[in-house]
């Protein structure tokens, strides 16, 4: 059973340019949660997501930021217009459901670098 | 502020020495994990604590539950140099619309051979 998968892991992207980071849950998980972590930091929630719906996006930048999780393929979190300040590593996880015993498993990471 | 804290910041001991990392955290919670992140890498899901348990063990390691005092604790018993990393506690909180986690800022552990 393959874990959660990411990619790309590194992306460089210049001040401007749209970054879109992608996310395959573990097989039969339908939950799914983006974390960002900035240098020495701890994970930090962006969003969580079921399919085709977003349930929570507190941890959203009110801007530049959005998530889907289609019917089909995986997750995808899209950065617009990246400055310097996304430069983080994203981290997508994923459950198979959100009881009091339910564990999220992460994937390797998305290092985002903006020049 | 961060609802998962933990102390110290950064740990250095031994290999065969025991390492132990408290975290406190501010709400009430379904539950407390634990994870293990190496350097540049993901996270690796070491422990689930229910709040209704106070003590878990898996192999070398040992969680209790405080949930009076809001705090919990990871004991890495005989560590080894491969235990070096960093550790995380992150918390499901009861207000939770789903399972978001709220993460501290960890605990950096350098285990010397």
């Amino acid at each position: 059973n393959a874990g959660v998968m990411q990619n790309p892991r590194h992306l460089v992207r210049r001040r401007g340019q749209e970054a879109r980071l992608r996310c395959s849950p573990m097989k039969g998980h339908s939950h799914v949660y983006w974390y960002r972590q900035l240098p020495e930091e701890g994970l930090k929630f962006m969003v969580y997501l079921q399919k085709e719906n977003i349930i929570d996006e507190s941890g959203m930048p009110k801007e530049r930021f959005s998530a889907e999780f289609p019917k089909e393929g995986p997750s995808i979190l899209r950065i617009q217009q990246v400055v310097r300040g996304d430069s983080a590593a994203y981290f997508c996880a994923s459950s198979s459901g959100t009881g009091a015993q339910e564990t999220q498993y992460f994937g390797p990471g998305t290092r985002l670098l903006v020049l | 502020s961060q609802q998962g804290e933990e102390d110290p910041q950064a740990l250095s001991i031994q290999e065969g020495e025991n390492a132990t990392m408290n975290c406190s955290y501010k709400t009430s919670i379904n539950n407390l994990q634990w994870y293990r992140q190496n350097s540049g890498r993901g996270l690796v899901h070491l422990i689930l604590i229910r709040s209704n348990e106070r003590e878990k063990h898996s192999g070398r390691l040992r969680v209790t539950l405080d949930t009076s005092k809001k705090s919990s604790s990871l004991l890495i018993t005989a560590s080894r140099a491969a235990d070096t990393a960093s550790y995380f506690c992150a918390t499901d909180p009861i207000y939770n619309q789903g399972g978001k986690l709220i993460f501290g800022q960890g605990t950096e552990l350098s285990v010397k051979p």
